[in-house]
């Protein structure tokens, strides 16, 4: 079975500091990972996704995730938060096979000025 | 391109009403899902149709939820009748064939059952 756990549900950074949001996946196959971002009051909007190939994915607004298979994870990531940046954040992972997303529990991101 | 389209975006309704909630997915997108948010339980899938086709509806909650896509472009889902505890947001997202399964999300429902 596939999984992924999302480590911390509320994260705070200072405007400008590092963005880290912690997402581990659990697959006994090679996994498609996303990462999806939630504004209130809004539907769920991709950031950034992990297929094959470079594991360094790149996606929009600064953002980026690394897939590490020794480690299991998928760590999203931004040099400088942006108060624009304050959402809620969700990992996910394709159950293999189907179309079907496992959602992490989701981060809420919080950026203080 | 205009997105996935939901209506209504609120709907405020008594226990034991029908509700309908409609969804126009992208169009060339061939599969549709159905979701629902709430705080306790975090996003659910519903329902999800590859080419009109009920694929799986396992996380469908009950029979008095029922979901249909006539066409490539238009599916509701119903709640007949309607429970407080059906107050959530529904959202329906689409996906393209091919793209490693990214899914588009419409803006979302706000169901409120008093």
């Amino acid at each position: 079975a596939q999984s992924v756990t999302q480590l911390g549900s509320h994260v705070s950074v200072s405007e400008g500091a590092l963005v880290l949001l912690r997402c581990n996946y659990s697959s006994s196959v090679p996994p498609y990972l996303f990462w999806y971002v939630q504004y209130p009051n809004q539907g769920l909007q991709l950031l950034l996704k992990y297929t094959t190939g470079a594991t360094l994915v790149k996606g929009i607004n600064g953002f980026e995730a690394e897939f590490k298979k020794s480690e299991t994870s998928f760590h999203l990531t931004k040099p400088s938060a942006h108060m624009s940046d304050a959402a809620e954040y969700f990992c996910a992972v394709i159950v293999w096979g189907t179309y079907k997303y496992i959602f992490g529990t989701g981060t809420r991101l919080k950026v203080l000025a | 391109d205009a997105g996935v389209i939901q209506s209504p975006r609120h709907e405020v309704t008594e226990m034991g009403q029908e509700v309908t909630l409609r969804c126009k997915p992208i169009s060339g997108h061939n599969s549709l899902f159905w979701y629902r948010q709430t705080m306790m339980r975090g996003l659910e899938l519903l329902i999800y149709f590859n080419n009109n086709v009920p694929i799986d509806d396992s996380g469908m909650p009950e029979d008095r939820f029922s979901a249909k896509m006539p066409n490539a472009s238009f599916s509701t889902l119903k709640i007949q009748p309607s429970e407080p505890r059906d107050s959530a947001v529904y959202f329906c997202a689409s996906s393209p064939v091919g793209t490693g399964g990214e899914q588009y999300f419409g803006p979302g429902t706000r169901l409120t059952v008093t």
